[in-house]
């Protein structure tokens, strides 16, 4: 695997259940972050990981909780969404170690909330 | 308040024609700007790129240009083929943020065979 890879590419749950989306980098990269893409509007930053540690969180709500328990993986952990939590959700991952400030995306998780 | 805007959501070209995809931004400490490309089913990917310190960046057919007295920036590309249609997204990276990136909208370009 190269590049940036997140499972499942397609998840659908009720309001109640609880779920986990995952994330991994094979770019050598030691930041990473979470995106949400709603329709018609902007890729919403949720959370950024430097090194391990949680550098940003977006003022996003409780029932999205964030994991990164080495600068490869990222998971991003769902319980009680609400239906206008269905959307895109992206993850990417940069180097600090030279000026580019790309950020390389993965395929995204397409999340429907019923 | 979107600091990152790009208030046309969608560009149709005839292909060999130019395309011109515009971004506007309200911050005056972002510092480096990027373009990415996004097709459907796919993530985002990095296009082109251009610091504050330049007005011009071109990589084969994509040329980005900065007019930061007036905030503003543009991507060309040209010729325009129809692998070119999908959605272009302006970011921008602001200086005091390490390496938060600002998103706009995105604007859907048709190249139309």
């Amino acid at each position: 695997e190269t590049g940036v890879t997140q499972t499942p590419r397609h998840l659908v749950m009720g309001m109640t259940n609880k779920k986990s989306l995952k994330c991994e980098q094979h770019l050598g990269h030691n930041a990473m972050y979470w995106y949400k893409q709603s329709a018609k509007k902007p890729l919403e930053l949720m959370f950024v990981y430097n090194f391990k540690e949680q550098t940003e969180n977006n003022s996003v709500p409780s029932r999205f909780s964030p994991e990164c328990p080495n600068s490869s993986h990222l998971f991003l952990h769902l319980h009680t969404l609400q239906p206008e939590d269905s959307a895109l959700y992206l993850c990417a991952s940069s180097s600090s170690r030279d000026n580019s400030y790309e950020q390389y995306f993965g395929p995204g998780t397409r999340l429907t909330v019923t | 308040d979107q600091q990152v805007k790009q208030n046309s959501p969608s560009l149709s070209v005839q292909e060999g024609r130019i395309s011109i995809l515009n971004c506007d931004y309200t911050n005056s400490m972002f510092d480096y700007f990027l373009w990415y490309k996004k097709y459907p089913a796919e993530g985002p990917t990095f296009l082109i790129s251009i610091s504050s310190i330049k007005d011009k960046n071109e990589d084969g057919r994509f040329t980005v240009f900065l007019n930061k007295s007036a905030k503003h920036l543009s991507l060309h590309i040209v010729p325009s083929q129809p692998g070119d249609s999908a959605v272009y997204f302006c970011a921008a990276r602001d200086t005091g943020a390490n390496s938060k990136l600002t998103f706009g909208k995105g604007i859907t370009l048709s190249v139309r065979p």
